[in-house]
Formats: C-alpha cells, structure tokens, sequence
C-alpha cells in the first residue's frame, strides 16, 4: 500500500515557468513532509519541508503548500530554471513517533527547457 | 565539514553471496537511516540506528540486516543475494531524530 503518492512520474516546463509538482498522502498519523531534489548518481538533497501545523512554508523560489484536509501537498518552483531539472521526492514522516523514517513517493521527474 | 560517504560505490556479485556495505556519516551526527532505490518503487526505508541501537526496520525479510558502532559508522549486510536485490543503497546521516536526513551519494549493487 503506498502511503505516498505522486501520480505524475514525469513534468516538462519552459524555462522562466511555474513547475507544480503533486503529491498525496493517505496515512493521517503523518505530520511533517519533506520534498527532496535527486540528480542522477547523487543523493537526494533536502530542499524544503513543513509541519502540519502550517499550511505554507517559502524559501526562495520554492514553496510547499499542505492541504490537510484533501490529504495534498505540493512544490511550486518560480521561476523554473533548467538546473532544476531532477527527480523531485515527495516524503512524510510521523514525527511524535521520535524518528527519522521517511515514508517516499516514486518520484517526478521534471524537465524545464530552455 | 565532510558529507555521508558510502563505500563502496559500485558493487557486482552473485546469486547467493552476501555483500556488506559501509556508511560513515557526517561528523557529530548519531543517527543513521538506510534506504533502497528501485525503479518504479522510489525509496524504501531499511533501518534506522541512533547510539548504536536500532529504533526502527522497515518491511524486508531477514537477510537483510545492519549495525551501527560507537563512532556513529554503519554498515548493512545482505545475505543470499537475489537478483530483485539490484538497487541503490542509500545511507543518511542526521544530528539527531526528527530532523532532516543529509543522504550519500549510494552504493549501486547489482545482482547477477
């Protein structure tokens, strides 16, 4: 049963463009999310994260928005630029439970064009 | 400061061994997690150590099995090796629990 989910495997933008990148969740024990930003032979990285507590965070180009009551979450970057171009991971965790277990979606590929 | 470093970083072995891989996190983080990477199935959590103990295991059968020492380093061990074991092992490092995991750069194993 997958807890989290991005139903969009892949995303293309121009340049300059808003990217939207989706993700769903079912389990509601989860009270933080994270959004990670993976290049191919990397790791992922962090990019940003919120509590459940909030229903925005921002930080620079990046915002995640969190609706608790559809279960939703998404990453808007503006403007797009080609360096963003990766697998975006969505993930989740159930901080009360004093742990660093990360439930993931499968990724979204974004492409931003030039 | 050094980043997680994963060792090694390509691995080739066969039905039937066992393999063990090696984490060293970042300086001064106690907390270890480890992650698979398949195609199609993105991460899946394998364990979680913080002072040596393991707080937490994901949904893997026994053959997959880890350690965490006193300098915070940590290892993994597959025994029996199948072939559906082919993926990414990533390992994550982070101060303390319920904080922002800093991930490797993985061990990419391939079974054959």
């Amino acid at each position: 049963d997958q807890q989290v989910k991005q139903n969009s495997p892949s995303l293309s933008v121009q340049e300059g463009r808003i990217s939207i990148l989706n993700c769903d969740y079912t389990n509601s024990m989860f009270d933080y999310f994270l959004w990670y930003k993976k290049y191919p032979a990397e790791g992922p990285t962090f990019l940003i994260s919120i509590s459940s507590i909030k229903d925005k965070n921002e930080d620079g180009r990046f915002t995640v928005f969190l609706n608790k009551s559809a279960k939703h979450l998404s990453l808007h970057i503006v403007p797009s630029q080609p360096g963003d171009s990766a697998v975006y991971f969505c993930a989740a965790s159930a901080q009360s439970g004093a742990t660093n277990k990360l439930i993931f979606g499968t990724g979204t590929l974004l492409a931003v064009q030039p | 400061k050094a980043g997680v470093t994963q060792t090694p970083r390509y691995l080739i072995k066969t039905r039937g061994q066992q393999v063990t891989l090696s984490c060293s996190p970042i300086s001064g983080h106690r907390s270890v997690s480890w992650y698979q990477q398949t195609p199609g199935q993105g991460l899946q959590f394998l364990f979680e150590y913080f002072s040596e103990t393991q707080r937490n295991k994901g949904n893997f059968p026994g053959r997959f099995s880890g350690r965490q020492f006193s300098n915070s380093r940590s290892e993994m061990n597959v025994s029996t090796l199948e072939l559906g074991d082919s993926a990414l092992y990533l390992c994550a490092s982070s101060l303390q629990l319920n904080e922002k995991l800093f991930f490797g750069s993985g061990t990419q194993l391939s079974v054959l």
